[in-house]
């Protein structure tokens, strides 16, 4: 079975631009979080997204936004791109409250800003 | 808030050497508790997890266990290999106050290296 997939792999963005990123969760799971990881440091809560209605935001400014579509893949946009803003971005998906709230995380999006 | 401590790294071992890198969580209620690792350049992989107190997560040869009456929940494997050598992230499940959102709430990570 495939896992979650997350696109594109690899992204370089200069300070001001805007960036789209994709995530397509394992197959069954309904739920879609949004996490980033700044180097050297734990994962931080984004977005949870469960039958394309927010569930939970974390603590980040409005230039962060988020949706899923019917199909249960979700994208997460970045508005006015700040240097601050480079990190890995997980995806993880999930039954959402089921299975002991277990999420399953796809292979990341390295974002680069310069 | 809830949050997670782990021991500062990094940590190297040699082959076969036993490991334990600590995790104390604070949280309301009863949170479930996760091992993550990351292994370079990759995204992370849930290693073990467990969810009442007195509870022992296992997976590869890893083992940590909830304990309740001390916020714990330490891993411990008793002979590494160098292909264990990753980050480990400790995480416990968050289900926040808003709208029923379930996140996870991670350490900062312990980077292993085990040395042949």
């Amino acid at each position: 079975d495939a896992g979650v997939t997350q696109s594109p792999t690899h992204l370089i963005k200069t300070r001001g631009q805007q960036v789209t990123l994709r995530c397509s969760p394992i197959s069954g799971h309904k739920s879609v979080s949004w996490y980033q990881q700044v180097l050297g440091q734990g994962p931080q809560f984004i977005f949870q997204y469960y039958e394309k209605e927010e569930r939970g935001r974390g603590n980040f400014p409005d230039r962060f936004s988020a949706r899923q579509f019917p199909n249960y893949s979700s994208e997460l946009n970045v508005n006015a791109l700040l240097l601050g803003d480079s990190a890995l971005y997980l995806c993880a998906s999930s039954f959402f409250r089921q299975t002991n709230y277990e999420q399953y995380f796809g292979p990341g999006t390295r974002l680069t800003v310069t | 808030g809830n949050s997670v401590t782990q021991m500062e790294g990094p940590v190297t071992l040699s082959e076969e050497a036993f490991l334990t890198i600590n995790c104390t969580y604070t949280a309301t209620g009863y949170p479930s508790l996760f091992w993550y690792v990351q292994y370079p350049g990759e995204g992370l992989q849930l290693l073990l997890k467990a969810t009442k107190a007195d509870d022992k997560g296992s997976n590869k040869g890893f083992e940590a266990t909830y304990r309740k009456e001390t916020t714990s929940f330490h891993l411990e494997k008793g002979s590494v290999q160098v292909s264990d050598s990753a980050v480990y992230f400790c995480a416990l499940s968050d289900l926040g106050t808003q709208g029923g959102s379930e996140k996870l709430v991670f350490g900062k990570g312990t980077k292993l290296t085990v040395n042949p």
